[in-house]
């Protein structure tokens, strides 16, 4: 099975910093990985699919980039709204959800 | 507008049994694979299972293999998780979502349910 690594598992940031969050895979997974936001007892958003398409409604200040094992997700000007944990996903064999990153107020 | 609504969670004592549902509306329900998600308290997601389109292709995590079983009815729009021998372990939220792409099980989640709360205690 692909295992998925996120890091940090935590991080404190203030308004406006740029934020970024990795997710390694244990294999190559080409593009197949997909990025979510989830708020305190709400369910996942998508974010991001294919490693950078971002989706439809979600901020422009979110981008995603990388391929085969590393990638990133960038916040590029981190807004109250943004408190949250994000998650990484594989698909490129069955699905794999990364630990996650909770990105709390400095 | 596109929802999925789940229902059938509750308290339950290790060893039994419950079985979830998902309802499904605004998209061809067939079409598409879906899937169960679940998350523990305080925990991450864990992929649960998946469901090709048709029915015929499921897919299992390891740590519910031999014990969750996923179906659909494309009739009814519903997707089903019938869950057998419960553990502590297996409390947690469980989502219904979609897969994003056309008639295989691959993509990423992007409809997802509320969650249901399956509570595993004597």
């Amino acid at each position: 099975d692909i295992q998925m690594t996120q890091s940090p598992s935590s991080l404190s940031a203030s308004v406006g910093d740029r934020v970024t969050i990795t997710c390694r895979a244990s294999q190559s997974i080409n593009n197949y990985l997909n990025w979510y936001q989830q708020k305190p007892g709400k369910a996942p958003k998508l974010l991001i699919s294919a490693a950078s398409s971002l989706q439809s409604g979600a901020p422009s200040r979110f981008s995603g980039s990388g391929s085969g094992t590393d990638f990133t997700l960038t916040i590029s000007s981190l807004q109250p709204e943004d408190f949250a944990t994000y998650y990484c996903q594989q698909s490129f064999s069955t699905l794999t959800f990364g630990g996650g990153t909770k990105v709390e107020i400095k | 507008e596109v929802q999925l609504l789940e229902s059938g969670g509750g308290l339950v004592q290790p060893g039994g049994s419950l079985r979830l549902s998902c309802a499904a509306s605004g998209f061809t329900f067939s079409s598409y694979a879906m899937s169960w998600v679940r998350q523990a308290p305080g925990k991450g997601l864990e992929w649960v299972s998946a469901i090709g389109g048709s029915g015929v292709s499921t897919y299992y995590g390891d740590s519910v293999k031999g014990r969750f079983t996923i179906s659909r009815d494309n009739s009814k729009n519903t997707l089903y998780l019938q869950m057998i021998s419960l553990r502590a372990e297996d409390t947690a939220v469980y989502y219904c979502a979609k897969l994003s792409r056309r008639g295989i099980v691959s993509g990423a989640f992007d409809v997802w349910g509320q969650g249901t709360m399956v509570t595993v205690s004597s």
